[in-house]
C-alpha cells in the first residue's frame, strides 16, 4: 500500500514570498491533517479535513495560511506571505479507524526555510 | 486543555541497556495514547498505541501501559539496539481525533 505522499521535500524562500505544499493521502482515508513541526518541538495540528470539509482549523493562522482539499483527496497548504517563524517541517497525515482509535499515517514532510 | 509532557533528552544508552522514556498527560475524557518514532531522515511512524486504561501496547520489543491513575504512558524496552536511535514522541488523541504531541525525546544508542 502506498503511503502519504508530499511534495516538495525541501523549499527555501525569502520572507514575504508565498509557497505551496501538496499532499496525497493514502487511498480511502477520509480524514487528512496538516501539522507544523518546529525544530525541537512536537508536531502541532494546523488543520483537519473530513472528506473535503474542514473539521478543525482553530490553530491555523488564517491571515497568512490557507488550505484546501480537492474532491476529498489531494490537499494543498499555502503560506502567503511567509515569515521567518514559519520555518518548520510541514507534515501531512491521513487516518482510518482501527481497534477503536483513528491511526494516523504521516508523509515524509516538507522542510521549509524562510530567510 | 489536553497536553503531553515527556522527559527531556537526549537519552544516551549503550547497546542492550534497558530503556524508559517517561510520558504523562492531561486530558478530559478517555483519550487513546500513542508512541510515534522518527528515525533520522524519515517521517513519523506509529510505534504502538493503547485505547483504554490498563491496555498495554507493544511492537518491536517496545511496550507501554495506559495508566489512568497516574496519567502516564511510559515507553520501555528491555534491550535497546543501535538501530533504535531516533526521536520518540508520545501523543494523545484530542477532540475530532487530532493528535496532541509531546516535545519528543531523542534516544542515542552506542555500540
Amino acid at each position: 500500500e502506498a503511503g502519504v505522499a508530499q511534495s516538495p521535500r525541501y523549499k527555501i524562500i525569502e520572507k514575504r514570498q508565498s509557497v505551496a505544499f501538496w499532499c496525497n493521502p493514502i487511498s480511502g482515508h477520509a480524514t487528512l491533517y496538516w501539522y507544523q513541526q518546529i525544530l525541537g518541538q512536537g508536531p502541532k495540528l494546523l488543520i483537519q479535513f473530513q472528506n473535503n470539509g474542514v473539521v478543525d482549523d482553530s490553530q491555523l493562522p488564517k491571515d497568512r495560511f490557507s488550505a484546501e482539499r480537492l474532491k476529498g483527496v489531494d490537499s494543498t497548504l499555502k503560506i502567503q506571505p511567509a515569515k521567518l517563524e514559519d520555518s518548520a517541517v510541514y507534515l501531512c497525515a491521513s487516518s482510518f479507524l482501527r481497534d477503536r482509535s483513528y491511526e494516523q499515517y504521516f508523509g515524509p514532510g516538507t522542510r521549509l526555510t524562510v530567510t | 486543555g489536553n497536553s503531553v509532557t515527556q522527559m527531556e533528552g537526549p537519552v544516551t544508552l549503550s547497546e542492550e541497556a534497558f530503556l524508559t522514556i517517561n510520558c504523562t498527560y492531561t486530558a478530559t475524557g478517555y483519550p487513546s495514547l500513542f508512541w510515534y518514532v522518527q528515525y533520522p531522515g524519515e517521517g513519523l511512524q506509529l510505534l504502538l498505541k493503547a485505547t483504554k486504561a490498563d491496555d498495554k501496547g507493544s511492537n518491536k520489543g517496545f511496550e507501554a501501559t495506559y495508566r489512568k491513575e497516574t496519567t502516564s504512558f511510559h515507553l520501555e524496552k528491555g534491550s535497546v539496539q543501535v538501530s533504535d536511535s531516533a526521536v520518540y514522541f508520545c501523543a494523545l488523541s484530542g477532540g475530532y481525533n487530532k493528535l496532541i504531541f509531546g516535545a519528543g525525546t531523542r534516544l542515542a544508542v552506542h555500540p
